[in-house]
């Protein structure tokens, strides 16, 4: 069964300090990894994706990957109120059509 | 910008009712998918279909069936709807291999 593990949380952040969220999964053979964010009562909605080694950049968002360790991060710099939600992170399967999602995060920061 | 819409946003049905949640998207994307998600039990893959009239088997396919007769609608199918269906139902679409987008989700109440 290929899983994906989040920490469930909830972690708690004062504002402006850096969040980080962590992932491992399980399919070795996994070429794409996404970040998603979730608020109360709402959808999915796409933060990030990654499909190479080493780090992903975009505004206050940083993806991490590193395959040989099957792991997977997201750093939030300068975290916001806004920020606070549930951060799912999900895996592509080898064929890259269904994904697997981790049960996620429950991100709090605090004003 | 991607929109997947769903034919509900709430929904309460009475247990053995038949209930179709239907799913549109207006990107021209390949695939499709529905999930339920549950607390503590996160995203959990139903069906998809990666082309007109195509479907596979996800995590929970047992109770469920699918129809898709256009590109870009997908319906989802309970036939004799039971109170553990009870759930949130999303759908999403994405191009092969791509990401993918969520709709707002349809909130399924079974009594």
């Amino acid at each position: 069964q290929k899983e994906v593990e989040q920490n469930s949380g909830p972690l708690s952040v004062p504002e402006g300090a850096i969040a980080s969220l962590n992932c491992t999964y399980s399919d070795r053979g996994s070429q794409s990894f996404f970040w998603y964010r979730q608020y109360s009562g709402k959808s999915p909605e796409l933060i990030m994706s990654i499909y190479s080694n080493g780090d992903k950049e975009d505004g206050r968002f940083t993806a991490q990957l590193n395959k040989a360790s099957q792991y997977v991060s997201l750093l939030i710099r300068d975290s916001q109120p806004s920020d606070s939600a549930t951060y799912l992170c999900a895996v592509a399967d080898q064929a890259g059509t269904a994904l697997i999602f981790g049960k996620g995060t429950t991100l709090s920061v605090s004003s | 910008d991607v929109k997947v819409t769903q034919s509900s946003r709430y929904l309460v049905k009475r247990t053995g009712e038949k209930v179709f949640l239907e799913c549109v998207q207006d990107m021209d994307h390949e695939n499709m998918f529905w999930y339920r998600q549950d607390p503590g039990l996160g995203l959990r893959l139903i069906y998809f279909s990666y082309d007109v009239k195509m479907k596979e088997k996800g995590d929970i396919p047992e109770g469920y069936s699918v129809s898709r007769e256009k590109k870009e609608r997908f319906s989802l199918i309970l036939e004799s709807a039971s109170t553990n269906q009870t759930s949130m139902y999303l759908c999403a679409s994405s191009f092969i291999g791509g990401t993918q987008y969520f709709g707002p989700g349809t909130r399924l109440t079974v009594l």
